[in-house]
Order: C-alpha cells, then structure tokens, then sequence
C-alpha cells in the first residue's frame, strides 16, 4: 500500500513564476491537509479539504495561495506569483477520517521542497 | 494560540546513550499529543501519540513518551539509542476534541555517533 506521495520533491522557481505542488493520499483516504515548514520554524497548518471541498483554509495565506482536491487525482496547491519568502518545505497529509483521535492518524508524504530565486 | 517549544535544537549522543527530548505545550484545555520522526530523506512517521489513560505511552521502536499535565510537558525518552536513531523529532498538539489542526515544534536533530 503506497504511502502519500508529492512531487516534485524539489522545486525552483524565479520570482514571479507559479509553484504547482501535487499530493497523492494513500488509498482509501479522503482527507487532505497542508502544512508548511518555513526555515528553523516547525510545520504549520495551511488547509484541510475533502473531495472537492475546502473545510478549513484558516492557515492559508489570504492572497496568492490556493488549493483544491478534485473529484478525480490528485490535490494541488498552487503558488501564483512566488516571492523569496514563499521558500519552505511544503507536506501533504492525508487520513481516512477527519477528525484525529485513537483510532485515526495523519500520514504524511515527504514533502515538496520549494526554492524561490 | 498554542504553541509547542522544543528545547534542544540539536542533540548528539552516542550509541547506547539515553535519550531525553524535551516538549512543553502552552495551552490548559484538553490536549492531545504526538510525537513524529523524520529520518534523513524520508517522510514524517507517528512514533506514538497519547490522547488518554496512561500517561506513560509507548511508542514504535523502543521510544516511550511521558505526559505531565501539571508541567504541561511530554518527553520523549528511549533508554539506548542507536545509530539508526539519528533524525529529526518534532513534538506536536491538537487541542480540544475533533480538532485536526497539528500544531508543531521547530523539531530536534538527533545525531547518534557510532
């Protein structure tokens, strides 16, 4: 059973170029969180979505930042217009149920690591 | 806002030496709390969590992590660490019932010299 999967694993971009980060969830999960880890800091909540819902985007930055998870592949953040500070290393999640308690956990992918030039 | 403060930012041990990281959470409500692996080019894996009971948990590969609410902490500890051992450790928290939002700690490097 293959575990969540991102691409790319790195990614480079200029300044004022688009960042498509792509997540994969494990089979049978149909819940998906971001998080980014800015440098020296430790990961922080972006976005949670369900099939072709956004349930909680409280993290996401208000300008810029979108994400989606289509009915059908993968789910997808997208950076428009990056800036220098957008550089971080972005992980997908994933889990069968939404809510985590005993029984349920986040699986994480290994993370997209964004440069910005 | 919870926070959750990591106090060693990079710890070097030898092998069969005791490992002790340090996690401290800032908020009094009901908590519940991970703590997460990553080795070298790998992804984050749950090494154990607590949500009741015990509070003494243990976790995957000899760790085992303490819960002291009145010091509002949750130590990780393994009595002999190994070389494998070496990667970084983040200590996590959700706070209340049903919530998904992990809040994490900037992480701790392990380095374990053969």
């Amino acid at each position: 059973n293959a575990g969540v999967m991102q691409n790319p694993r790195h990614l480079v971009r200029r300044r004022g170029q688009e960042a498509r980060l792509r997540c994969s969830p494990m089979k049978g999960h149909s819940h998906v969180y971001w998080y980014r880890q800015l440098p020296e800091e430790g990961l922080k909540f972006m976005v949670y979505l369900q099939k072709e819902n956004i349930i909680d985007e409280s993290g996401m930055p208000k300008e810029r930042f979108s994400a989606e998870f289509p009915k059908e592949g993968p789910s997808i953040l997208r950076i428009q217009q990056v800036v220098r500070g957008d550089s971080a290393a972005y992980f997908c999640a994933s889990s069968p149920r939404g809510q985590l308690n005993s029984y349920n956990e986040q699986f994480f992918g290994p993370g997209t690591r964004l440069t910005v030039l | 806002a919870q926070s959750v403060s990591q106090h060693n930012h990079h710890v070097i041990l030898s092998e069969a030496a005791s490992l002790e990281l340090g996690c401290n959470y800032s908020y009094g409500g009901t908590v519940n709390l991970f703590w997460y692996v990553q080795y070298p080019g790998q992804h984050l894996q749950l090494l154990l969590k607590y949500f009741s009971g015990d509070p003494l948990v243990k976790g995957i590969k000899g760790f085992e992590a303490e819960f002291i609410k009145s010091k509002f902490s949750f130590n990780l500890r393994k009595p002999s660490v190994q070389w494998s051992d070496t990667a970084e450790y983040f200590c996590a928290v959700i706070v209340g019932a049903g919530s998904y939002q992990l809040t994490f700690g900037k992480g701790t490097k392990l380095s374990v010299i053969p």
